[in-house]
């Protein structure tokens, strides 16, 4: 069974552009969360989605949004990145609740110069 | 929401050695997981384990819920082991809303 992908692995943006991140869970899972990792910070929850609708979300700002489409595959997008945002964007994908065992994907790693 | 302290932040061992780590939580939750992290950043799912103990290999977890805490044991550490261990709990500690994190402990395994 395949795991979790993210795509794009790396990417370089300036501040100020947008960015999409792609998230393909594992077969048969419905739920994508989304997690954003930083040295100061650590890892913090942005948000999940169940059913394409999203069902929890974490404390970040409007700027950070997300969709998943019928076959649970997810993005999330990020608008007029600031340097702040660079960070390692993680992916996971459960078979029920945003809480239920978490299967994680590799990251996206953006670097806002 | 939950608070997740880990310790020690830092831990470095021989190949061989055996190690604990431990994750306290500030308050009742209905799970607990632990992951480790690669160096190529994925999190490796290690237990799910809201109550009692679980055993992998050379890797087994207990949670004492009622005392609030949760210790890893990885015996005959491996130079593979090394990397970053986190335990997690649901924000709200007996909700789904996503998982609040600890800072981690950091292992090195040398040869």
């Amino acid at each position: 069974k395949a795991g979790v992908t993210q795509t794009p692995r790396y990417l370089i943006k300036t501040r100020g552009q947008q960015v999409t991140l792609s998230c393909s869970p594992i077969s048969g899972h419905r739920s994508v969360s989304w997690y954003q990792q930083t040295p100061g910070q650590g890892l913090q929850f942005l948000f999940e989605y169940f059913s394409e609708t999203q069902r929890n979300k974490g404390n970040f700002p409007g700027r950070f949004s997300g969709r998943q489409f019928s076959n649970s595959r997810s993005e999330m997008n990020v608008s007029t990145l600031e340097l702040g945002d660079s960070a390692l964007y993680l992916c996971a994908s459960s078979p029920g609740t945003a809480t239920g065992e978490l299967f994680f994907g590799e990251g996206s790693r953006l670097t806002v110069l | 929401g939950i608070q997740v302290e880990q310790s020690p932040p830092d831990l470095i061992l021989q190949e061989g050695a055996n190690s604990t780590l431990r994750c306290n939580f500030s308050d009742s939750v209905n799970n607990l997981q632990w992951f480790h992290q690669n160096p190529w950043g994925q999190l490796i799912n290690l237990f799910y384990i809201p109550s009692g103990t679980k055993q992998n290999g050379r890797l087994s977890a207990t949670t004492v819920a009622t005392e609030r805490y949760s210790l890893l044991y990885i015996s005959s550490s491996q130079t593979t082991d090394s990397g970053v261990y986190f335990c997690a709990a649901p924000i709200s500690g007996g909700g789904a809303d996503g998982l609040t994190f600890g800072k981690g402990t950091h292992l090195i395994i040398q040869p």
